[in-house]
């Protein structure tokens, strides 16, 4: 099985500040890397499919980038509608895996 | 606008089995690829399967082989989950999701775009 290993784990951002979430797949996945956004009660959200396609209806704040083993989710302006826990996963093969996800908090 | 909408919470006694629900509006069933996700009480995401266009069939994830079985009922656009030999382990929320795909390269890629609301179950005696 491919591993998703996101880091890091938690982090505290102000309003505004520019902010990278990185995950790493245990082998390469080319470009088959979702992320999506979870807040607390809800289902998960599609912002980004196949590393750094924007989801309809998504903010421009949000974007994808790498490929290979290596990628990152940028906010490029955090919004306090922002706080949630974010997660990575593959779709390169099955069994389809996620990254154990990146809580993010507004300070 | 595709919607989903799941069947109510569960309990049940370990060793009991539970069906999990799924109704669709705003497309049909055969459109669609149908996965279940679940999500235990503070824990992360953990995909159990669905049908994969490109395998032409339901690919279950190995930790539920022989356990879950997945299917669908066309007629009420209604797909279902099954899952047997419950523990206190396969307490979780238990969320299905549309999966389409797209081409990179010579191979595909699927994401998840449209989920459930998703259905609590609890295992406990």
């Amino acid at each position: 099985d491919i591993q998703m290993t996101q880091s890091p784990l938690s982090l505290s951002a102000s309003m505004g500040d520019r902010v990278s979430l990185t995950c790493r797949a245990s082998q390469s996945i080319s470009v088959y890397l979702n992320w999506y956004q979870q807040k607390p009660g809800k289902a998960p959200k599609l912002l980004i499919y196949a590393a750094f396609s924007l989801q309809s209806g998504v903010p421009s704040r949000f974007s994808g980038s790498g490929s290979g083993t290596d990628f990152t989710l940028t906010i490029s302006s955090l919004q306090p509608e922002d706080s949630a826990t974010y997660y990575c996963q593959q779709s390169y093969s099955t069994p389809w895996t996620f990254g154990q996800g990146t809580k993010v908090e507004i300070k | 606008q595709v919607q989903l909408v799941q069947s109510g919470a569960e309990l049940r006694k370990p060793g009991a089995s539970v069906r999990v629900s799924c109704k669709v509006s705003g497309s049909t069933l055969s459109d669609l690829s149908m996965h279940w996700v679940r999500q235990a009480p503070g824990k992360g995401l953990e995909w159990m399967g669905g049908f994969v266009p490109e395998d032409a069939e339901t690919i279950y994830a190995q930790a539920f082989q022989g356990r879950v079985i997945m299917t669908e009922d066309t007629f009420t656009h209604t797909a279902y989950m099954d899952l047997s030999g419950l523990t206190s382990e396969d307490t979780a929320v238990y969320f299905c999701a549309t999966a389409p795909s797209g081409w990179y390269n010579v191979a595909r890629y699927y994401y998840f775009d449209y989920w459930g609301q998703g259905t609590l179950v609890t295992v406990s005696s």
